[in-house]
């Protein structure tokens, strides 16, 4: 099992859809979470941190349920802009190892 | 100032080759990283330094050598590559702790023939 799983993907939806991505972890001593967008051939953007009370940024939300070791992200009103692979982001237990799932990708057509 | 800087942008070496990465941040950040990623697949952590010392080396071949000559700079020395060593290699700070965001530069696009 790996210790970060995404949906597969590919996602594609119409503009202003609602989407949601799950990842699960494996190591339930991991003390940190987040939400990355990559652009094609770019670098990965910080999106949101996830915290077990939830956090929503816009129309981004993000939740973590520790207990069942889930993180899940919610885009509403998709833009085309959207479109790019998200990824999962955990660091493990003592901090700096840090594992990324191997991503979602989200095309957004209009 | 969030920037972490990379040079070169582009790299194409040869296998008998020796060249550095560099990677530059000023956001007093104390721990930095460094990533390869293989197209199609998310970044794989390499090596991790806090307040200077190696804390992470995740079983990298010695074809890759880390130095962190001080806490705003890191390096990333290369000496006979495979081809299979190419790859983006990508720079990423955080502050003191493991559990902070992590910030990533542009990458240098490595190519090894």
């Amino acid at each position: 099992r790996k210790e970060v799983e995404q949906d597969p993907g590919p996602f594609n939806v119409p503009e202003g859809a609602t989407v949601a991505f799950n990842c699960t972890y494996s190591n339930s001593a991991s003390q940190s979470f987040f939400w990355y967008r990559q652009d094609c051939r770019k670098e990965p953007k910080l999106l949101m941190s996830v915290y077990s009370s939830g956090n929503e940024d816009g129309r981004f939300t993000a939740q973590l349920n520790r207990a069942s070791q889930y993180i899940s992200l919610l885009i509403r009103d998709s833009k085309l802009s959207d479109s790019a692979t998200y990824l999962c982001v955990v660091t493990g237990a003592g901090g700096f190892k840090t594992i990324f799932g191997a991503g979602t990708r989200l095309f957004v057509k209009a | 100032d969030t920037e972490v800087t990379q040079t070169p942008k582009h790299l194409v070496m040869g296998m008998t080759n020796k060249k550095s990465l560099k990677c530059e941040q000023h956001m007093g950040h104390r721990a930095m990283y460094w990533y390869k990623q293989k197209a199609k697949k998310p970044p794989e952590l390499m090596f991790v330094y806090s307040y200077e010392k190696l804390s992470i080396n995740e079983s990298v071949p010695s074809r890759f050598s880390p130095e962190c000559p001080n806490s705003s700079l890191l390096n990333l020395h290369l000496h006979a590559l495979q081809p299979e060593d190419s790859a983006l290699y990508l720079c990423a700070s955080s502050k003191a702790g493991g559990i902070e965001t992590q910030y990533f530069g542009p990458g240098t696009r490595l190519l090894v023939l």
